[in-house]
């Protein structure tokens, strides 16, 4: 089955840098990967996803970037800020099949 | 609109108890899965409804655990004999998935913080 690693664990940036997430599969047949992110004591909530046929997504200051062949992609968060501090998973799913990361908590430093 | 929500918001309970935990999805979503979490982890897949039949149920842990989803909308995962291994928080999503497409976006509920003891 679906295997996903993420590193860092934990991240602490300063409010303005950026921060970077990374992420790898072990399902070539992967084909679609959401980022999610939770606060305490809520559910994970979706920030972006991108699909196995596109390379790059960007929304604002959230940009996510797939490499297919490498089985990996990663997460960018450019301009931090206090309120992008929560837990963010990402995830790697065939069907329904959906499988997540252990986590990174991010603190962003003001 | 109105997103996932799930109750209760927390459960206790003592070992060899059952309890019972509810999700309603968002309206017009066919597809409801059940997910657990622990403490510092990602959540971890349980169950998958299609409408009410259960798609895949390969992610329960035992037959302690059980799922339904009758008239294809709220579903009830139920927890029989709970063991102090079971505290988790327990997390609901809905996608409007239909069998044959491509894979849609999962919107999760608050979840249910379980604690046996």
């Amino acid at each position: 089955g679906e295997n996903v690693e993420q590193h860092p664990s934990t991240l602490s940036v300063q409010e303005g840098d950026s921060a970077v997430i990374k992420c790898t599969y072990s399902d070539s047949a992967s084909n679609y990967f959401p980022w999610y992110k939770q606060e305490l004591g809520k559910g994970p909530q979706l920030i972006i996803d991108i699909r196995s046929n596109v390379g790059e997504k960007k929304d604002q200051r959230i940009a996510v970037t797939l490499n297919k062949t490498a089985k990996h992609f990663s997460l960018h968060i450019t301009e931090t800020q206090p309120e992008d501090s929560a837990v963010y998973f990402c995830a790697a799913s065939y069907n329904n099949d959906m499988r997540f990361g252990a986590g990174t908590r991010l603190t962003v430093k003001p | 609109g109105a997103g996932v929500s799930q109750t209760p918001s927390n459960k206790v309970t003592e070992k060899g108890k059952y309890v019972e935990l509810r999700c309603d999805p968002i309206s017009g979503h066919t597809a409801l899965y059940w997910y657990r979490q622990s403490l510092g982890q990602g959540p971890e897949f349980l169950i998958y409804f299609q409408g009410t039949g259960a798609a895949d149920d390969s992610g329960l842990p035992n037959d302690r655990f059980f799922a339904v989803r009758p008239e294809g909308s709220v579903s009830t995962l139920k927890i029989q004999r709970t063991e102090r291994g079971d505290s988790a928080v327990y997390l609901c999503a809905s996608s409007s998935h239909s069998p044959g497409q491509f894979i849609e976006t999962q919107y999760f509920g608050p979840g249910t913080r379980l604690l046996v003891l």
